[in-house]
């Protein structure tokens, strides 16, 4: 089993539309998690950082950690074209070796106007 | 705002070639990463460092070096080029005070030719 599994997609959605990713991670040790938007061709830039379980709110962006099921979710409301891109997940432990993060492989959305 | 700039967005190089690929940050950043990013693969590790001069493999560092003469900056070598080294490059900066979100420059197109 993969340490973090992201379902590639692509997932295609009407403008305005609320959208759901998630990721399953297997190591109960993880306690923070990031979400990566990343555009085509250009570097990771990171939208959401999150510490154990609960919700974070930013703008139109929702990240939610479940850590008893080992599940996180990003929720986009009202999305919009811009919003297509590659949208990593990424997670680490608090450990000593806790600034590697262990990355899904992305899900590709395109939002259609 | 978080600044980490790779030297090229593009580079075409020769099999056996000596490739040097530069990242500098300019927030003080105790840690570097190099990643590189493959279609399927999602991002790979290759080298990180936690301090000047401090180094350590990651998850595919053959083929690749790595030097830190100075905080904010961090080099990729490939020794010698190959032609499945053609990738994108990612280099990444993150705190070192137990913050573990990591942020990234616009990457590198490296092509073996």
């Amino acid at each position: 089993q993969k340490e973090v599994e992201q379902d590639p997609g692509p997932l295609s959605v009407p403008e305005g539309a609320i959208v759901s990713l998630n990721c399953t991670y297997s190591n109960s040790a993880f306690q923070y998690f990031m979400w990566y938007r990343q555009y085509s061709r250009k570097g990771p830039e990171l939208l959401m950082y999150t510490y154990s379980s609960g919700n974070k709110e930013d703008g139109r962006f929702t990240a939610q950690v479940d850590k008893s099921s080992k599940y996180i979710s990003l929720f986009i409301r009202d999305s919009q074209p811009s919003d297509s891109a590659t949208y990593l997940c990424a997670m680490s432990d608090s450990g000593g070796s806790n600034y590697k993060l262990t990355f899904g492989k992305g899900t590709l959305l395109t939002v259609n106007p | 705002d978080v600044k980490v700039t790779q030297s090229s967005r593009y580079l075409v190089k020769r099999t056996g070639e000596k490739v040097f690929l530069e990242c500098v940050q300019d927030m003080d950043h105790e840690n570097m990463f190099w990643y590189r990013q493959d279609p399927g693969l999602g991002l790979r590790l290759i080298y990180f460092s936690y301090d000047v001069k401090m180094k350590e493999k990651g998850d595919i560092p053959e083929g690749y070096s790595v030097s830190r003469e100075k905080k904010e900056r961090f080099s990729l070598i490939l020794e010698s080029a190959s032609t499945n080294q053609t990738s994108m490059y990612l280099c990444a900066s993150s705190f070192g005070d137990g913050r573990t979100e990591a942020f990234f420059g616009q990457g590198t197109r490296l092509t073996v030719v």
